[in-house]
């Protein structure tokens, strides 16, 4: 099971925003920095977020992330139909040695 | 193009082996960490292990420590998984996948994956 935990679910109106955390440890989250996954149904994940709170080229800049102590966030702002998605949060984890991700949640626009 | 080709997936009885393969890019190959995710269908993406560009490094998660095995070919710019003493719970589609844990981002590239099954 993993040591990051998001909530399963998370449901949004278009338009609306959609806050997604990402609890973790002082292990992982607290010491190294958060990257964010977005895997469409039936592909492979990509990154979204990297750093805590930076975009890759390409990335739409209504996807923010931020991090406080053991805590991370994902927000999307103007949900948009194509955002129906699975995310990840994940980092490095000192204490295992090995790269840990999120349980993941599910983002539906109603 | 930049890529990774995973290939070698298939069904396996409980305890047997398994040689997966990530054919990949020169830019990649020589540059980059490569790991193996994996995950279940409907489930989860888990962190099975990670080789440097010289393979002077691996790791591997608790879950596959003592079973799995990383090594490279690099006259054909490719990986190997190795596994053996195969549980039910392997099961999964195994993703072949660059990207970096540090902070730094240099984009993340990812194969199609490929599909083991354990089962008698």
């Amino acid at each position: 099971q993993s040591v990051l935990t998001q909530p399963p679910s998370a449901f949004g109106a278009p338009g609306q925003r959609v806050v997604i955390s990402c609890s973790g440890s002082g292990s992982n989250v607290g010491i190294n920095p958060v990257t964010w996954y977005q895997q469409l149904p039936g592909t492979a994940p990509k990154v979204l977020i990297y750093r805590d709170d930076q975009w890759p080229s390409g990335v739409p800049d209504r996807f923010s992330g931020s991090k406080s102590g053991t805590s991370a966030s994902l927000a999307i702002n103007g949900l948009q139909s194509e955002d129906e998605a699975d995310y990840y949060c994940a980092a490095w984890d000192d204490s295992l040695n090995g790269y840990v991700f999120g349980t993941g949640t599910k983002v539906t626009v109603l | 193009e930049v890529q990774l080709v995973e290939s070698g997936g298939g069904v396996v009885q409980p305890g047997g082996s398994l040689r997966l393969s990530c054919a990949a890019t020169d830019l990649i190959f020589n540059t980059y960490w490569i790991h193996w995710v994996r995950q279940v269908p409907g489930m989860g993406l888990v962190w099975v292990a990670r080789i440097n560009s010289d393979g002077s490094i691996i790791t591997y998660a608790d879950s596959v420590k003592g079973r799995f095995t990383l090594s490279r070919d690099n006259a054909k710019n490719t990986l190997h998984l190795h596994m053996s003493s195969l549980r039910a719970e392997d099961t999964a589609i195994y993703y072949c996948a660059s990207f970096s844990v540090s902070g730094a981002y240099y984009g993340d590239y990812w194969g199609q994956g490929t599909r083991v099954t354990v089962s008698s």
